[in-house]
């Protein structure tokens, strides 16, 4: 199983930028990069995916270099209401062993 | 509101008392997750089912019965708890099990098991 390993925690401001790093050594072949956001009581909710290259969609931005052993979501001018826990994870397709959110990265934004 | 309904919002139980937990999806998929999130660890997938069958159960306590009547709806039946099943339940829908990693999720259940 590929696993992941990202920051306990971060702190920013309004407005700021926000890069979350994941790193992913054992990433196979077919694995994809998928990334979730979770807000206290909540259930998860999905924010992108991808597989190389950048992907990009209302909410964040996703870079995976050439190598694919790490990714980095990019979070563009945050607010308050983006304070949230966003777990990376890295799955293949049927195969649901690989779907472990792990700890994740409990994200604050201050005023 | 993501098209997946769950019922009741918060549950406190006996030790002794049988529950289910309900969950509806609305987004015409095909397969549905039940996870336990209890205080500060991770989200554990409990059960998976694709098409109305069961095709993970990842070594979840009998005390836990799913069951899966239709693509739409899943329930978790409980008997018979202990106070460590408090927790967070989470229900989720994928269109498929080849799409299982984008789910959406229900605003969950909390249970708390006295």
């Amino acid at each position: 199983l590929a696993k992941t390993t990202q920051p306990i925690s971060m702190d920013s401001y309004e407005g700021q930028e926000v890069n979350i790093t994941c790193s992913h050594n054992n990433i196979a072949t077919n694995d994809y990069i998928t990334w979730y956001q979770q807000f206290p009581s909540q259930g998860p909710r999905f924010i992108i995916q991808g597989y190389k290259t950048k992907v990009t969609n209302e909410v964040a931005s996703l870079f995976i270099p050439a190598d694919r052993k790490s990714s980095t979501l990019s979070l563009p001018r945050v607010s308050l209401s983006d304070t949230a826990v966003y777990y990376c994870l890295v799955v293949g397709a049927y195969n649901t062993d690989k779907l472990i959110f792990g700890t994740g990265t409990r994200l604050q934004v201050f005023p | 509101e993501t098209g997946v309904t769950q019922t009741p919002r918060h549950l406190v139980m006996g030790m002794t008392n049988k529950k289910s937990l309900k969950c509806e999806q609305h987004l015409g998929h095909n397969a549905m997750y039940w996870y336990k999130q209890s205080a500060k660890k991770p989200l554990e997938l409990m059960f998976v089912y694709s098409l109305e069958e069961r095709v993970e159960n990842n070594s979840v306590p009998s005390r836990f019965s799913p069951e899966c009547p239709n693509s739409s709806h899943l329930f978790l039946h409980l008997h018979t708890l202990q106070p460590e099943d408090s927790a967070l339940y989470l229900c989720a829908s994928s269109q498929g099990r080849d799409s299982y990693y984008e789910q959406y999720f229900g605003p969950g259940t909390r249970l708390t098991v006295t």
